[in-house]
């Protein structure tokens, strides 16, 4: 059973161009959250998202930054426009939802740099 | 200061000491999980220790958890130079919703 998969690893970007980043999640899991890291910090949650839904945004920035996790396939975090401040690892995790416990199990992450 | 704040930010130790890291956090919780980072990598989790547990044990891992004082601790016994690297509490109040973390604690073991 593989991991969480996340490509690319590593994604160079200028300013005004467009990121995607894409995450497998485990299988069977069918809940995936996006989480993006700054250098020396920890990880700050963007968004939370099922099959088609959309649970929890409250961590995306209200511009440029979107996610879906279709029927098919895997979620696509897309920052349109990028700008140097959307530097980052952005790491995604899936979690198998059981009663009392969400242990998220986390990708090796996307280094995004922006020129 | 926001919720899962770990205590210290560095720690510095010989390797075979025993290394304790504090966190803390503000609103109640469902479940604490503490998580390993080695530079430039993912996450790796370490222990899941839920609201109604006051201690867990995995290997050389020790974690508590106090509800009372919202607090838990990551006790790492016998350290290796190997053990260094990050580590991060997170929070979360729903048992499948999201993990809210702290800055980490960046944890050096010397050979």
């Amino acid at each position: 059973n593989a991991g969480v998969m996340q490509n690319p690893r590593h994604l160079v970007r200028r300013r005004g161009q467009e990121a995607r980043l894409r995450c497998s999640p485990m299988k069977g899991h069918s809940h995936v959250y996006w989480y993006r890291q700054l250098p020396e910090e920890g990880l700050k949650f963007m968004v939370y998202l099922q099959k088609e839904n959309i649970i929890d945004e409250s961590g995306m920035p209200k511009e440029r930054f979107s996610a879906e996790f279709p029927k098919e396939g895997p979620s696509i975090l897309r920052i349109q426009q990028v700008v140097r401040g959307d530097s980052a690892a952005y790491f995604c995790a899936s979690a198998l939802r059981t009663g009392g416990h969400n242990e998220q199990f986390f990708g090796p992450g996307t280094r995004l740099t922006v020129l | 200061s926001q919720q899962g704040e770990e205590d210290p930010q560095a720690l510095s130790i010989q390797e075979g000491e025993n290394a304790t890291m504090n966190c803390s956090y503000k609103t109640s919780i469902n479940n604490l999980q503490w998580y390993r980072q080695n530079s430039g990598r993912g996450l790796v989790h370490l222990i899941l220790i839920r609201s109604n547990e006051r201690e867990k044990h995995s290997g050389r891992l020790r974690v508590t958890l106090d509800t009372s004082k919202k607090s838990s601790s990551l006790l790492i016994t016998a350290s290796r130079a190997a053990d260094t690297a990050s580590y991060f509490c997170a929070t979360s109040n729903t048992n499948a919703g999201k993990s809210t973390f702290g800055d980490g604690t960046t944890l050096t073991v010397k050979p």
